[in-house]
Order: C-alpha cells, then sequence, then structure tokens
C-alpha cells in the first residue's frame, strides 16, 4: 500500500480564502485522524473518525474549520475563511482496530498551509 | 501537548546511549506510545507499551510503570540518523492520542 496520502503538499494562501485540504487513508483502515501541528503547541487532534462517522471533533478550533469523509477512501478539512494563524502543518492518520488498547497510528507526509 | 511532560532538547554522541523520559497523566490510561519524526516528515511508530516492564526492539526499547505515569525510550548506539524529534504519546480514552511537544534529539559525530 502507498500508505496514507495528503495534498497538497504545500498550500500558500490569503487571509480570508477557502482552503480544502485532502487525505486518502490506507485502504482497509476504519479509522481517520486530521492533527494540527505547530511549534508552539506539538500536535493536536482535530477530529477523528470511524467508519467514515465524526466520533469527536473537540478539537477542531472553531466553526470555520469542517471535516467530512463521504467514503472510507477520502477525507477532506475545510477551512473558511482561512486566517494567518491556521498557518500549520497539517497531518491525517489512519489505522485499524487492531485490538481494543492498540492503535498504531500512521501519519501522510501532511501539507505545510501558509496563510498570508 | 496537554498531560505529557519530556525535555525539550538533549544532545548525544554518536556510539552512545540515550534516555528520554515522559511522564503523563494516569486517568484514562489505554497504552503509552514513542513516535520518531524527523524534520519536515511525518511522525512514524516506535513502540507501544501498555503492561509494566521494558519492550525491546533493536537498538530502541521503551519502559513504562503505570503506577508511576512514567515511560522511557532508550536508544543504544546511537546513529547520526537517529538525530530526530521523539513524541512520547499517551492514548487515553477510545482512540485518542495524546502527544507531548516532543524531544529533539541531536547525535553529534
Amino acid at each position: 500500500d502507498a500508505g496514507v496520502i495528503q495534498s497538497p503538499r504545500h498550500e500558500v494562501t490569503e487571509m480570508g480564502q477557502e482552503v480544502t485540504l485532502r487525505c486518502k487513508p490506507i485502504s482497509g483502515h476504519d479509522y481517520l485522524f486530521w492533527y494540527r501541528q505547530t511549534m508552539m503547541r506539538g500536535l493536536e487532534l482535530l477530529i477523528y473518525f470511524n467508519n467514515n462517522v465524526p466520533i469527536d471533533d473537540s478539537g477542531m478550533p472553531e466553526d470555520r474549520f469542517s471535516a467530512k469523509m463521504p467514503n472510507a477512501s477520502f477525507s477532506t478539512l475545510k477551512i473558511q475563511p482561512s486566517e494567518p494563524r491556521d498557518s500549520a502543518v497539517y497531518f491525517c492518520a489512519s489505522s485499524f482496530d487492531e485490538d481494543l488498547t492498540k492503535n498504531i497510528q500512521y501519519f501522510g507526509a501532511g501539507t505545510r498551509l501558509s496563510v498570508l | 501537548g496537554q498531560n505529557i511532560d519530556q525535555p525539550t532538547e538533549m544532545t548525544a554522541t554518536e556510539g552512545a546511549i540515550v534516555q528520554i523520559n515522559c511522564t503523563y497523566q494516569t486517568s484514562g490510561f489505554n497504552g503509552l506510545f514513542w513516535y520518531q519524526q524527523h524534520a519536515g516528515e511525518a511522525p512514524t511508530f516506535l513502540s507501544y507499551n501498555v503492561l509494566d516492564g521494558l519492550e525491546e526492539k533493536g537498538r530502541f526499547s521503551s519502559f513504562l510503570s503505570r503506577s508511576k505515569g512514567y515511560s522511557y525510550l532508550l536508544l543504544k548506539e546511537l546513529q547520526m540518523k537517529d538525530s530526530a524529534s521523539y513524541l512520547c504519546v499517551e492514548s487515553s480514552g477510545t482512540y485518542k492520542y495524546i502527544f507531548g511537544t516532543g524531544t529533539r534529539l541531536k547525535v553529534l559525530a
């Protein structure tokens, strides 16, 4: 398998524009996670899905952020309108239910977002 | 990262041994992971502990004490390519990871 695939790798946009980040999880994985990484706060979980259903979105910063998973092989994270403080690396990760506790997550290469 | 405490930076010499410590809050604990992240790359899985004791995997070992809320990652025979950030990660609650901010390890020749 090619692993978790994210696009684009880099995104530069202007404040106020809409940004859409994309993720293709590893085939057969039933969990998908969106994270944001900054120098100050490290890796923060934004939202995760199980079988395409959002389970916990308590990490989503505010209403400007939304995430969807229309099918098992695709998810999007949208920011509208974007702000400079959204600049970060956004990672997508996927995993499968190996057992009730061990849940190794496999990360995509990330999208580096710069909002000017 | 909330609840996770690990040193910000460490420096060691090629061929040496280094131990990276991590403490976490014990409520709702499901397991403790260590991930490696090279600059500009994605985190990759290194080790997993759910029971007390030492798990060894080649040059890397990870230890857990659940009663103390303590773990460490031990790296032996350090190589230059081990220069990276090492993330202590608590699995707390169903499938949720809580990441530490990571320990940036520099390996010097």
